[in-house]
């Protein structure tokens, strides 16, 4: 199993700000890497696959990077609708594994 | 418009089982890999298990290995998770998806007697 760490576990930022999250992969991944925001109540919404690639619709405010084992997304310009949770999750193989979480919270 | 639908969530005992449906369409049914992810109650996201296209290859989370069973219809273009000796950690919602991009709303098990 593919151990995937994300830090920090919360992330506090004013609104307009804006937010780096980190993810580590225990073994390289390759570039097989999503990013998901996940609000209460809701399913995961995915917003980067591929490490780097927006999914349709999603803001250019949100950016990935990163390859093997060093993932980060970065926001910019915090709006409201960001404050969620985001995940990371590795797909280089059939075991999926997910990254913990991080809560981004409005300072 | 890709659509999942989850169904046959609900409250059953330990020891207990369920089967789960998911309901695909507004895509090649057949031509994807299936999966279901779980969320317990204020915690992350789990992958359970995935199967491939023709359903002959799956693939079990270790925490349900010998207890669930993932299989599909690709001429319903349904999906099923049937869940055998249920437990209290297996409470959580219900996630059918198809690859990274597309995830229905869930489906709530809950166990408990």
């Amino acid at each position: 199993e593919i151990v995937m760490t994300q830090s920090p576990a919360t992330l506090s930022v004013s609104p307009g700000e804006g937010a780096t999250l980190s993810c580590r992969a225990g073994q390289s991944v390759s570039s097989n890497l999503a990013w998901y925001q996940q609000k209460p109540g809701q399913a995961p919404r995915l917003l980067i696959f591929g490490a780097s690639t927006r999914a349709t619709g999603i803001s250019a405010r949100f950016s990935g990077s990163g390859s093997g084992t060093e993932f980060t997304l970065t926001i910019s310009s915090l709006q409201s609708e960001d404050f969620a949770v985001y995940y990371c999750q590795q797909y280089d193989n059939w075991l999926w594994t997910f990254g913990q979480g991080t809560k981004v919270e409005i300072k | 418009e890709v659509q999942l639908v989850e169904s046959g969530g609900g409250l059953v005992k330990p020891g207990g089982s369920l089967r789960l449906s998911c309901a695909a369409s507004g895509f090649s049914f057949s031509t994807y890999s299936l999966n279901w992810v779980r969320q317990a109650p204020g915690k992350g996201l789990e992958w359970v298990s995935s199967i491939s296209t023709t359903g002959i290859n799956t693939y079990y989370a270790d925490s349900v290995k010998g207890r669930f069973s993932i299989s599909r219809d690709n001429t319903k273009n349904s999906l099923f998770l049937q869940m055998n000796s249920l437990r209290a950690e297996d409470t959580a919602v219900y996630y059918c998806t198809r690859g990274v991009d597309s995830w229905g709303q869930g489906t709530l098990v809950t166990v408990s007697s």
